[in-house]
């Protein structure tokens, strides 16, 4: 099992669609975690932290499960703008792990 | 600075040529993360500093890979003896402490080895 796994993708969806996307994760000790947005040949950027009890940043809302240890990432009212890959990030000890990123195309 | 600055943003290298890739921090950020992308993929770790401390260098692919960070500030990826499947965009990150509240990208440089 790999170490940090996420929805192949692609997704197409309409603009002001909901969205949901998932990623798993295979150390039980991992502490931290993060969805990062990455644009066409751009570098990745944080787009929020994900806390045990979830959050919420305006249309996105992160969760996570420990018991299962999955993380999610919902966008609601998508954007033209939202159209990038977004990467689920784990750590594993010191360092981060990256899953291999879920693209996301809003369509007009 | 304002943010991770990396140079080259591109480098060509010929196969067998070495190479050397700078990274430098936000100023005063203690940990630096280096990363290799290849196309599609996510970011795979290569090497961690803390500090000038190389504390985790397991994601170094062979011997050819080297990285130091000798002040704890600027830090440099060489790659000896480039080889094809060395190609990728090579990413810097700084955090202020360990990353536990994400961490910053620089732009990357983007190798590729003919």
């Amino acid at each position: 099992r790999k170490e940090v796994e996420q929805d192949p993708g692609p997704f197409n969806v309409p603009e002001g669609a909901t969205v949901a996307f998932n990623c798993t994760y295979s150390n039980s000790a991992s502490q931290s975690f993060f969805w990062y947005r990455q644009d066409c040949r751009k570098e990745p950027k944080l787009l929020m932290s994900v806390y045990s009890s979830g959050n919420e940043d305006g249309r996105f809302t992160a969760q996570l499960n420990r018991a299962s240890q999955y993380i999610s990432l919902l966008i609601r009212d998508s954007k033209l703008s939202d159209s990038a890959t977004y990467l689920c990030v784990v750590n594993y000890g010191q360092n981060f792990v990256f899953g291999p990123g879920t693209r996301l195309s809003v369509l007009p | 600075g304002a943010g991770v600055s990396q140079s080259p943003r591109y480098k060509v290298a010929k196969r067998g040529q070495d190479v050397a890739l700078r990274c430098d921090p936000i100023s005063g950020h203690v940990s630096l993360f280096w990363y290799q992308q290849a196309l599609g993929q996510g970011p795979e770790f290569l090497t961690y500093f803390q500090n000038e401390a190389q504390l985790d260098k397991s994601g170094l692919p062979s011997d050819r890979f080297f990285a130091e960070r000798p002040e704890g500030s600027v830090s440099t990826l060489k790659i000896q003896r480039t080889q094809q499947e060395d190609s990728a965009v090579y990413l810097c990150a700084s955090s202020e402490n360990w990353g536990d509240y994400g961490y910053t990208f620089g732009s990357g440089t983007r190798l590729t080895v003919v």
